[in-house]
């Protein structure tokens, strides 16, 4: 069965310390991997995907087949960083629906 | 840009009352996705819409029916509503056959079912 594993519920760091939100998944195709954020009171917000390899607000996230990972890493965490943060995979030959894992909520204290 | 919208923002219901919910996707995108998220939980996938045409279903109830129309805006036609409907709904527009295929969400609406 396909699912998306986010096994830290709340993860709390200081400002200017790394940040690792850590997603596992299982899927016996190739899927496409997601990282969606989602601020106090806003809407979901693609903050990247996996085929990009791109870095955006300083975050990057590295497939790792071999772990089933996609795990989200930040060098340096800022306050504005904290938010939901949701992983997500979509099976393009299923209707490219996302399956959410439970999200991680990062919280950056000064 | 235009983003994705979602109308009512907020919908107060009785239970067993009928609700509709309105999703516009972004201009020109073709597929329309329907999420539910229930209070403190992660979204999950109701149906989805490809030109017109249901593409996809996930957990979605009986009591509940959807659509895309030729305007490509769709509605999530929700009866006899349940306690357990009160969430979180969102709507999400992509372009399928694009390089992209990345899901917009809109705002959401929030359903709270009495």
């Amino acid at each position: 069965a396909q699912r998306v594993t986010q096994p830290e519920k709340l993860l709390s760091v200081f400002k200017g310390a790394p940040v690792e939100l850590k997603c596992n998944y299982s899927y016996s195709g190739s899927p496409e991997l997601f990282w969606y954020v989602q601020y106090s009171r806003q809407r979901l917000q693609l903050l990247l995907r996996h085929i990009s390899r791109e870095s955006i607000k300083g975050f990057t996230a590295d497939l790792n087949k071999g772990e089933t990972s996609f795990h989200l890493k930040k060098p340096f965490a800022q306050e504005e960083d904290s938010a939901m943060y949701y992983c997500a995979l979509s099976a393009y030959n299923q209707g490219g629906k996302l399956i959410f894992g439970q999200g991680t909520e990062l919280s950056v204290k000064p | 840009a235009a983003g994705v919208i979602q109308s009512p923002r907020h919908l107060i219901k009785e239970k067993r009352e009928t609700a509709t919910l309105k999703c516009y996707p972004i201009p020109r995108h073709d597929t329309v996705y329907w999420y539910q998220q229930g209070p403190g939980q992660d979204p999950q996938f109701l149906i989805s819409f490809y030109e017109k045409m249901q593409s996809d279903k996930g957990s979605i109830p009986d009591r509940f029916s959807a659509q895309q129309f030729s305007d490509y805006h769709s509605e999530l036609n929700m009866s006899s509503l349940e306690l357990g409907d009160s969430a979180l709904y969102f709507c999400a527009s992509s372009l399928v056959g694009s390089t992209e295929g990345t899901q917009y969400f809109g705002p959401g609406t929030r359903l709270l079912v009495l």
